[in-house]
């Protein structure tokens, strides 16, 4: 299983925008470049995933680098409410499971 | 659509007794996937089912086992507990992807205490 690396934590103010990097040192070309996160005291949830190109949702943006080596989740305003663990996982095509990191704990100043 | 559903959400156990977890898929989806969670370890995989068959397991140990049902619904057992099974085991469900996406959703996980 590819092997990512992310800070242990971030602290972000409300309203601001939070930019979480990740490290896809191992990514391999049919690898997907998952995020979840998950809230305080719940299942971890998804958020975005993508392969080459960025990727925006109702939930975040995520911008991948050309060599792939490095991603980024984007929350444009962050709220309270995205204090969270989050998960840069890779996936390949087709697999089933995920395989956690330790994740960044992000906390929202008010 | 309701979410996953896991039962019960807390249990507690002594040393070698036997426990079953269940969870209810959402509805549709029929590929179930186990984990648990540990403060040491993190969240580490299970197993996977898929139309009542185990596809994936993860590294665990013969005591942990599963099985699915033809309504997808699926149960988790874990016989001879130790003191290190406690944890919070989470359920997740989720279409199978063909876009190379994998969106799994989490019920709230059963949190086992083992005395």
């Amino acid at each position: 299983d590819a092997k990512t690396t992310q800070p242990n934590s971030m602290e972000s103010n409300e309203e601001e925008p939070v930019h979480l990097p990740c490290n896809h040192s191992t990514i391999s070309g049919t690898d997907y470049i998952h995020w979840y996160r998950q809230l305080p005291s719940q299942g971890p949830e998804y958020v975005i995933h993508g392969l080459t190109s960025n990727v925006n949702n109702r939930m975040a943006s995520l911008a991948i680098a050309e060599d792939r080596k490095s991603s980024t989740l984007i929350l444009h305003r962050a709220t309270l409410r995205d204090a969270a663990v989050y998960y840069c996982i890779d996936i390949i095509q087709g697999a089933q499971k995920l395989v956690f990191g330790q994740g960044t704990r992000l906390t929202i100043n008010p | 659509k309701a979410g996953v559903t896991q039962t019960p959400r807390y249990l507690i156990k002594t040393r070698g007794q036997q426990v079953t977890l269940s969870c209810s898929p959402i509805s549709g989806h029929r590929s179930v996937s186990w984990y648990q969670q540990t403060p040491g370890q993190g969240l580490q995989f299970l197993f996977e089912y898929f139309s009542e068959t185990q596809r994936n397991k993860g590294n665990f140990p013969g005591r942990f086992s599963g099985r699915q049902f033809s309504n997808s619904r699926s149960e988790m057992n874990v016989s001879t507990l130790e003191l290190g099974d406690s944890a919070l085991y989470l359920c997740a469900s989720s279409l199978i992807q063909t876009s190379g996406g994998l969106a799994q959703y989490f019920g709230p996980g059963t949190r086992l205490l083992v005395l």
